[in-house]
């Protein structure tokens, strides 16, 4: 089955800095690809996503970058806040099916 | 978001009894899914279902039960409970054919 590697598997920032997160997948059949933020003790919440026929997505400080031939993505996050400070899951769905990564622990210091 | 709703959000169990963990969803989903994060797996895909009926079973063991009496509701009933079931069971809906699921709060089961 599909398998979802996240790296690195936590950050520790100053505010104002950027970050750059990782994942790769295994399964060309995903075709589709949400990332979640998950903060203390609360739901996960959906932030960005991008389709296997795309390269990039940008919402607001927010930039996603997919590359299909080396099954690679990453998620560039700019001008961090302590608000930003989470667990981000990159994960792979197909059929419906969400097959998450380990996760990166983000701290951004005030 | 209250548009899905999960109770208990805590639940404390004796080994071997039973438990019911509920889910309603208020965005006229009609796929719902439920996932399990501990510590030994962040997130963990256990079950989904489309207009009530069930389309993958990822879960082993059978003591792990969904039911879905409405369509916006599906709960999980787990049975001969061990403490190797501690977690945080969530539940998660979707737009059938749309992939972007949203989460609920979660129910975080503590198994004694």
């Amino acid at each position: 089955g599909e398998q979802v590697e996240q790296l690195p598997s936590s950050l520790i920032v100053q505010e104002g800095a950027s970050v750059l997160i990782n994942c790769s997948y295994t399964d060309s059949a995903s075709v589709y690809f949400p990332w979640y933020k998950q903060e203390p003790g609360k739901r996960l919440q959906f932030i960005i996503d991008i389709r296997s026929n795309m390269e990039r997505k940008q919402t607001q400080r927010l930039t996603l970058l997919f590359d299909k031939k080396t099954k690679h993505l990453s998620l560039h996050i700019t001008a961090t806040q302590p608000g930003d400070s989470a667990i981000y899951f990159c994960s792979a769905t197909s059929n419906n099916r969400i097959f998450f990564g380990d996760g990166t622990q983000l701290v951004v210091k005030p | 978001d209250p548009k899905i709703i999960q109770k208990p959000k805590y639940l404390v169990a004796v080994t071997g009894s039973e438990k019911i963990l509920i889910c309603e969803q208020y965005l006229g989903h009609n796929a719902m899914y439920w996932y399990r994060q501990s510590a030994k797996k962040p997130l963990e895909f256990m079950f989904s279902y489309s207009y009530q009926k069930l389309m993958d079973n990822q879960t082993a063991s059978s003591r792990f039960q969904p039911q879905s009496s409405k369509k916006n509701h599906l709960d999980l009933q787990i049975t001969a409970l061990k403490p190797d079931d501690s977690a945080t069971y969530f539940c998660a809906s979707s737009h059938q054919g749309r992939d972007t699921q949203y989460f609920g709060p979660g129910t975080r089961l503590l198994v004694l």
